[in-house]
């Protein structure tokens, strides 16, 4: 039959805007939380981290924000860059003592127009 | 340079072939980890290693078959393998499943074609 590939949700912005990247998790045990981005022809590599007991982070033009309540993680990007360009993923563990690796999203992909 | 490599980058292989992807990480780790990411999934966790002991088996086929030598080598042999097995196969590490450190570092994975 015929293959369908997997459908990611795009986000597309100009160059310069902020671009804010949503993630809904399932397990309200999950309390660490993680995003990734994936560039053509590479692997995932680490953007920035939260753990549960926190609801916000900020790192070099990026913050995550973390709502427990609603199970919601977002990725904010500041001054977006043609480099930003790629597939966001974020994951997340349930617990820092179990054995069970990072559970991965579907992924979002951000286009950046210049 | 992630700290961890994977060889090779690309592979075909026949449906009654055996090959062996291979990584090894370069970062003092302890926990090693394969990831398929198919056109059709999200990334699914296949295999877990720390301390060289397996941690966990996803319900992975049997065709596919893991073997950690030691922290720093991860290897995936395959055999029999199924069109559908076409993916892109990523290995990761991390510091050790124990101390709750659970940030995964990617190698930039083998892209793998079944005929």
């Amino acid at each position: 039959g015929e293959s369908v590939g997997l459908h990611l949700p795009t986000l597309s912005v100009q160059e310069g805007d902020n671009s804010i990247i949503n993630c809904a998790y399932s397990n309200s045990a999950s309390d660490y939380f993680i995003w990734y981005k994936q560039e053509s022809g590479k692997g995932p590599q680490f953007i920035i981290d939260i753990r549960s007991n926190m609801d916000k982070r900020q790192g070099q033009r990026v913050t995550v924000l973390l709502n427990k309540t609603v199970k919601h993680l977002s990725l904010q990007i500041a001054a977006t860059q043609p480099g930003d360009s790629a597939v966001y993923f974020c994951a997340e563990n349930i617990n820092p003592t179990g054995r069970r690796a990072l559970t991965f999203g579907s992924g979002t992909r951000l286009q950046v127009q210049p | 340079e992630t700290g961890v490599t994977q060889t090779p980058r690309h592979l075909v292989m026949g449906m009654t072939n055996k090959k062996s992807l291979k990584c090894e990480q370069h970062l003092g780790h302890n926990a090693m980890y394969w990831y398929k990411q198919s056109a059709k999934k999200p990334l699914e966790l296949m295999f877990v290693y720390n301390f060289k002991e397996q941690t966990e088996n996803n319900s992975v086929p049997s065709r596919f078959s893991p073997e950690c030598p030691n922290s720093s080598h991860l290897f995936l042999h395959l055999h029999t393998l199924q069109p559908e097995d076409s993916a892109l196969y990523l290995c990761a590490s991390s510091q050790d499943l124990r101390t709750g450190d659970e940030k995964l570092f990617f190698g930039s994975g083998t892209q793998l074609s079944v005929l």
